[in-house]
């Protein structure tokens, strides 16, 4: 069965560094997401992306996040200056359609020191 | 502005019991409804969806959800519960309107005696 793919699974990061999250959608997705979740919080939606453009963006999703699809399969997340309060789970998401179910990848586990 | 609710936080049944999470949320028209559960470590499994139709949904792992349209809820079941249904239980609801995002619960952690 297709699956959403995510690397790396655990990043330990320092304050002020970049990272970037990469996922690996379903391959014939067009919709595209990224969530987060604080430990013990709530899932809550980062951006969605959509044609090689975001389509909708969170007020999370400030001038330090940006997102890309660099190639044909792979989706990622850049933060271009951690902070401590960064620390999360992030999950990627695809869909094949605007009302169709959203399938979740694993996880990255962000951790800023 | 769309909300969704999981008013238990945690809840214990024991092995073989049955089980109901409840989910309500807060939209003018009717959303599309899932539930999601999450395994310690790991990422989002969806268990069903409602989008139309039949009110009452089945699901992966013997799971099912009932649509009330009245009460604005979207309750999660199961006759029998496992050991291995411990995990946290997510409801959400979207995309609705423009939007493309899911709003989820803040999730219920169910917990089952042997």
């Amino acid at each position: 069965e297709p699956e959403v793919t995510q690397t790396p699974s655990h990043q330990v990061t320092q304050m002020g560094q970049e990272v970037i999250l990469r996922c690996v959608p379903i391959s014939n997705h067009l919709y595209f997401y990224w969530y987060r979740q604080i430990l013990g919080q709530k899932v809550e939606f980062l951006v969605s992306f959509y044609n090689n453009e975001i389509s909708e963006k969170s007020e999370i999703f400030d001038d330090q996040f940006s997102v890309e699809r660099p190639d044909g399969s792979n989706f990622t997340l850049k933060i271009r200056s951690t902070k401590l309060e960064d620390s999360a789970m992030y999950f990627c998401a695809s869909s094949d359609g605007l009302a169709g179910e959203q399938y979740f990848g694993p996880g990255t586990r962000l951790t800023v020191t | 502005a769309q909300s969704v609710t999981q008013p238990d936080i945690h809840i214990t049944v024991s092995e073989g019991a049955s089980l109901e999470l409840r989910c309500n949320y807060s939209y003018g028209a009717t959303p599309y409804l899932f539930w999601y559960v999450q395994s310690p470590g790991q990422g989002l499994q969806l268990l069903l969806k409602y989008f139309s139709g039949d009110t009452l949904v089945q699901g992966i792992k013997g799971f099912e959800a009932e649509f009330k349209r009245s009460q604005s809820s979207f309750n999660l079941r199961k006759p029998s519960v496992h050991w291995s249904d411990a995990a946290e239980y997510f409801c959400a609801v979207g995309p609705m309107d423009s939007s493309y995002k899911l709003i989820f619960g803040s999730g219920t952690r169910l917990l089952v005696r042997p």
